[in-house]
């Protein structure tokens, strides 16, 4: 076990809604990655947050956002959901070092858009 | 930005057999490459990583080589058992931007 939990395990939402993820990092840890995972490819970077501030994105469109609190719990947060937002969300924790940090995921919530 | 490939998509090996699979990266910058197991229904699990100034890491029955040069590192796990089936997953990582490859199914027949 890596000690970072994610909720809700599982969620059904139709088109245009919108939907929020929650991630508990590991203790100490304060960044936060989340990553999109489409059944059969490797996870994908969403954006990392570090310190409570966006600290790098990934090639997805401004309905994805986050927030990191200032216990370093984090929430991904996304818009006007469309059917191709079926996935797996997952989120990492780490601690940032200047990169290479080690990143711990968690189970993962798994989206469903119909 | 970077680009990781990883070879083969899937592999079956007998119990015992070695197993490997290799991975290609686009970007020079890199420095950082851990290999993830995901089993069903879980989260992707570190089994070993290298970084950028190292050769070769063993942990056990698991390896990693990097070769700086050729933008290309490989996973090797030797005397395989059945608990070893599952994705096994590359990643470049330069300044905390993480690339993934596509995943490797591996299968451990008994």
């Amino acid at each position: 076990e890596t000690g970072v939990t994610q909720s809700p395990t599982h969620l059904i939402k139709t088109r245009g809604q919108q939907v929020t993820l929650r991630c508990s990092s590991q203790s100490g840890h304060n960044t936060v990655s989340w990553y999109q995972q489409a059944l059969g490819q490797g996870p994908q970077f969403i954006f990392q947050y570090y310190r409570e501030e966006e600290n790098g994105r990934g090639n997805f469109p401004p309905r994805f956002s986050g927030l990191q609190f200032p216990n370093y719990s984090s929430e991904l947060n996304v818009n006007a959901l469309e059917l191709d937002d079926s996935a797996l969300y997952l989120c990492a924790s780490s601690v940032l070092a200047g990169g290479g940090e080690t990143q711990y995921f968690g189970p993962g919530t798994r989206l469903l858009v119909l | 930005g970077e680009n990781v490939e990883q070879h083969p998509s899937t592999l079956s090996v007998q119990e015992g057999d070695s197993a490997v699979i290799k991975c290609t990266y686009s970007d020079s910058a890199s420095n950082y490459f851990p290999w993830y197991k995901q089993e069903l229904g879980k989260g992707p699990q570190l089994i070993i990583d290298i970084r950028s100034n190292v050769g070769e890491k063993k942990d056990q029955r698991i390896a990693v080589t990097l070769n700086k040069t050729a933008k290309h590192f490989s996973l090797h796990i030797t005397e395989t058992q059945p608990e070893d089936s599952a994705v096994y997953f590359c990643a470049a990582d330069n300044n905390n931007d993480m690339r993934f490859g596509a995943g490797t199914r591996l299968t451990v027949k008994p």
